[in-house]
């Protein structure tokens, strides 16, 4: 199972919106509602911030958004602030009853 | 609150074993499947293997296939993952995870124990 196919960085000003994408196939992203987004500071264990492409855990700022076409989903972040400067990662269950992360986008906050 | 706290991670030489464990707590354990997911030293996330909540059934990538096993007891509130045959590249952080139920994601993880596969 290859993994999943994210940019290795975006970066944007505080306020911006930024989006982030993930590259599947018909085997995983394209195939199940089942795409979550992780956002892991250094030293940290990951956080989920969407899970069924589109729903965000209670606790998570509205600012976090996810959506999907076809193979690929996305993740937007709207009013960028500082304290969003992490990496995330993609994450979907496939076909094969496993689950494929992406290799990750490290997000500057300028 | 819901804690997942792991151990077991050491220094191993390679082709040998070693068992990770995670104890929880904070919640009513044998409702809920488990994950385990690892990260090598600056790399990014890499699913491992995924357990049912009765421990029924099991799930393990492709990359440790035949050398792993994931397994769980419910009165301990403990769930396993028994490595063999560990290779350099199994040289990571890992971490488990509790799943969403019927949502294929993860949601409380714990902090990680490291695995050094060195000679």
């Amino acid at each position: 199972q290859s993994a999943l196919t994210q940019p290795a960085s975006v970066s944007g000003s505080p306020g911006q919106s930024i989006t982030i994408s993930c590259t599947g196939t018909r085997s995983d992203v394209g195939a199940y509602k089942y795409v979550s987004w992780y956002q892991q500071v250094p030293g940290k264990a990951p956080k989920v911030m969407i899970y069924d492409v589109n729903n965000r855990p209670s606790g998570v700022s509205d600012r976090f958004s996810g959506s999907k076409s076809g193979n690929t989903a996305s993740l937007t972040i709207s009013g960028l602030q500082a304290e969003d400067e992490a990496d995330y990662y993609c994450c979907s269950y496939t076909s094969s009853s496993t689950w494929v992360f992406g290799g990750g986008t490290k997000l500057t906050v300028l | 609150q819901v804690q997942l706290v792991e151990s077991g991670g050491d220094v191993v030489q390679p082709g040998t074993s070693l068992r990770l464990s995670c104890a929880a707590s904070g919640f009513t354990f044998s409702n809920y499947a488990m994950h385990w997911v690892r990260q090598a030293p600056g790399k990014g996330l890499e699913w491992v293997a995924f357990i049912s909540y009765d421990g029924k059934i099991t799930y393990v990538a492709d990359s440790v296939k035949g050398r792993f096993t994931v397994s769980r007891d419910n009165s301990k509130y403990t769930v396993y993952v028994q490595m063999n045959s560990l290779r350099s590249e199994d040289t990571a952080v890992y971490y488990c995870a509790r799943d969403i139920s019927y949502h294929y994601s993860t949601d409380y993880w714990g902090q990680g124990t490291l695995v050094t596969v060195s000679s």
